[in-house]
């Protein structure tokens, strides 16, 4: 998990608020990422970035929203659009090149919505 | 498009004996293949990738992997089973080239080392 933190470790909202999930890199990467982890389903992507201020959605974008100002961080909100919030959310970052570099994970975020 | 699968949800195997967490692939291009392995409550940890070269691959811990491009495979394999290598195992692709630099992960398989 070194060079990648992400914060809280645990986080409860009740339904209809939004709630920002934070990552910070020091590994000085340029692409960073944003999973959802569901049991039995693997992680499927939510939103990447290659650079900075820009960033593209993934498979499950619908319901959550992403900011790229800095290098450093990609933080992720949870939108009281998505249906269905609770999971556990992996941020990850890699060298941008030709993407044969490896991903390397935060610890994640385990949010429960009641 | 890209996707890898992996058969088998859960392999046991007793302590000391060889392991094999299955994956196999598909690409329209060359792959770049990954495997990763989670603890529980825990971010992944990478293990070893294939992105060209020798068909053998060698990670971290004792692990490695062989490519096999006819059988669209990549199973990770070790030659002594620790107590400690229970964990969950995903092994993930990414088409080459391709748009992004985003992982397409298999389901994961759950290995129990037992003693």
């Amino acid at each position: 998990d070194g060079g990648i933190t992400q914060s809280p470790k645990y986080l409860f909202r009740k339904e209809g608020q939004n709630v920002t999930l934070s990552c910070e890199q020091n590994l000085n990467h340029d692409a960073m990422y944003w999973y959802r982890q569901d049991p039995g389903q693997g992680l499927r992507l939510i939103y990447y970035s290659q650079i900075v201020n820009d960033f593209q959605k993934g498979d499950i974008a619908e319901g959550y929203s992403v900011s790229r100002e800095k290098k450093e961080s990609f933080p992720l909100t949870v939108t009281s659009a998505q249906k269905n919030p609770t999971a556990f959310y992996l941020c990850a970052s890699s060298m941008a090149d030709t993407g044969s570099y490896e991903q390397y994970f935060g610890p994640g975020t385990r949010l429960t919505v009641t | 498009a890209q996707s890898v699968a992996q058969p088998e949800d859960q392999v046991n195997v007793a302590e000391g004996n060889p392991l094999t967490v299955k994956c196999t692939y598909s690409v329209s291009g060359n792959p770049y293949l990954f495997w990763y392995v989670q603890y529980p409550n825990r971010g992944l940890q990478f293990l070893l990738k294939y992105i060209t070269g020798d068909n053998l691959v060698k990670g971290s811990y004792g692990f490695e992997a062989e490519f096999n491009k006819s059988q669209t495979s990549f199973h990770l394999k070790k030659p002594s089973a620790l107590v400690s290598d229970s964990a969950l195992y995903f092994c993930a692709v990414r088409d080459s080239p391709g748009p992004g630099y985003a992982l397409n992960f298999g389901k994961g398989t759950s290995l129990l080392v037992t003693p």
